[in-house]
């Protein structure tokens, strides 16, 4: 069964640094790989989604990677902002749903 | 417009109460889910119904039962509500099953709270 992780589960930076979050995925046969963003009490809203045969995607200070092979992405965040605060979850589809990873809590301090 | 929207936003209540979340998107999608968000913010899929017809149902307690009058509504109901309910339940919808290309529209999330 799939499982995905991602790593760090916080993390705080100041304003203006850039900074890179990583998921990695245990099976590597997947159709695409999404970036979403939640915020407190808020639902989910995505990012980016990367299809199996590209290897990277890009919006706005927004960048991500995927490596199937290895099993891994990362999103790359420029210039970070405190409007960059949130919970950043990576997914992958399964047979007819997500599983989703565990999430990176990001906070960025002005 | 809201396109994944779910009723009620918050909801408390006893043990043992029965209890139903309502869920409704105008997207036209033929596919909707209900996710469950434990308190260490795990979301793991319970349900997933595919134009009315039910196609995922993940090892979730029979006192969950999920239905779909229609592919734009899939509402949870609850029987005899304990305490490890508490979580915060999401539905979402796509155009057609996840395995594709197709991106889950979510809704903004119905915190359960069971006392």
């Amino acid at each position: 069964k799939q499982e995905v992780t991602q790593i760090p589960a916080a993390l705080s930076v100041p304003e203006g640094e850039n900074l890179v979050l990583n998921c990695s995925f245990t099976d590597s046969a997947i159709y695409n790989l999404q970036w979403f963003r939640q915020d407190p009490g808020k639902g989910l809203t995505s990012l980016l989604l990367i299809q199996s045969s590209q290897r990277e995607q890009t919006s706005g200070r927004l960048n991500a990677s995927l490596d199937k092979s290895s099993g891994r992405s990362t999103l790359y965040i420029a210039a970070s902002q405190p409007g960059d605060s949130a919970t950043y979850l990576c997914a992958v589809p399964g047979a007819n749903n997500l599983f989703f990873g565990t999430g990176t809590r990001l906070t960025v301090i002005p | 417009d809201t396109a994944v929207s779910q009723t009620p936003k918050y909801l408390v209540t006893q043990m043992g109460n029965d209890k139903s979340i309502k869920c409704e998107q105008n997207l036209g999608h033929d596919t909707m889910y209900w996710y469950k968000q434990d308190s260490k913010k795990f979301l793991k899929i319970m349900f997933s119904y595919n134009n009315k017809e039910l196609i995922i149902n993940e090892t979730v307690p029979n006192r969950f039962s999920p239905k779909s009058p229609d592919k734009a509504h899939l509402n949870l109901h609850i029987n005899s509500l304990e305490l490890g309910d508490s979580a915060v339940y999401f539905c979402a919808s796509s155009q057609v099953p996840q395995g594709t290309a197709n991106v889950l529209t979510f809704g903004a999330g119905s915190r359960l709270t069971v006392l």
